[in-house]
């Protein structure tokens, strides 16, 4: 699988939109691109994925640019029970998930 | 709240001893996963069943082992402990759909420390 590069972390203000930022610089053809989050001590959460076209659904945005190298998740609406290390993944027809180090998104009040 | 299940919720074993962590898919997936995470880190691959086999493997020893059952609930077993056994194990199910490719919904997972 490729791998991914994300910031560390980043924080954001409470009723803004929290976009997160990740490189995928190596992908391929068949390659979806994963997002999922992980509350502290909790399993992590499902979010989004895409292979090529933008999606969105409850919880979030998924943009990825038309090169595929890189991706944006958007959470329209941040609040408090958002924050959370959040994982870019980039997953082929496989059986498992990668993760990195992701994200540690705080948000504030 | 996913529907994936696990058992127990904490555990404290001794160097050396044997551990056995249960989990319960979703209702309809056939698919279990176990991830190892250890303080800090991201959730690193165990290891898959798929209608009761193993479909695929992650760098760990041969004393990490598992069993998925016909109702696809899910054991994994750890033989003689060592302290950096001690971590977050999860479990996770999923249904493969027409590509493939598809989510995997995590528990709550087990936090097993080594003493």
């Amino acid at each position: 699988d490729a791998k991914t590069t994300q910031p560390p972390s980043m924080d954001c203000a409470e009723g803004r939109a929290a976009n997160l930022p990740c490189n995928h610089s190596t992908i391929s053809g068949n390659e979806y691109v994963y997002w999922y989050r992980q509350i502290h001590s909790q399993g992590p959460q499902y979010i989004i994925h895409g292979l090529k076209n933008n999606e969105t659904n409850e919880m979030a945005s998924l943009i990825i640019t038309e090169d595929r190298k890189s991706s944006t998740l958007i959470l329209p609406h941040a609040t408090l029970r958002d924050t959370a290390v959040y994982y870019c993944i980039v997953r082929s027809n496989d059986y498992k998930l990668s993760f990195g180090a992701g994200t540690t998104v705080t948000v504030r009040a | 709240e996913t529907g994936v299940t696990q058992s127990p919720t904490h555990l404290i074993k001794t160097r050396g001893q044997q551990v056995t962590l249960r989990c319960s898919s979703q209702s309809g997936h056939n698919t279990v996963s176990w991830y190892q995470q250890a303080l800090g880190q991201g959730p690193q691959f165990i290891f898959q069943y798929y209608r009761e086999e193993e479909n695929g493997r992650g760098n760990f020893p041969p004393r990490f082992s598992g069993l998925q059952f016909p109702n696809y609930s899910s054991e994994l077993n750890v033989n003689a402990l060592e302290l950096d056994d001690s971590a977050l194990y999860l479990c996770a199910s999923s249904f493969p759909g027409l590509a493939g490719v598809t989510e995997q919904y995590f528990g709550p997972g087990t936090r097993l420390t080594v003493t």
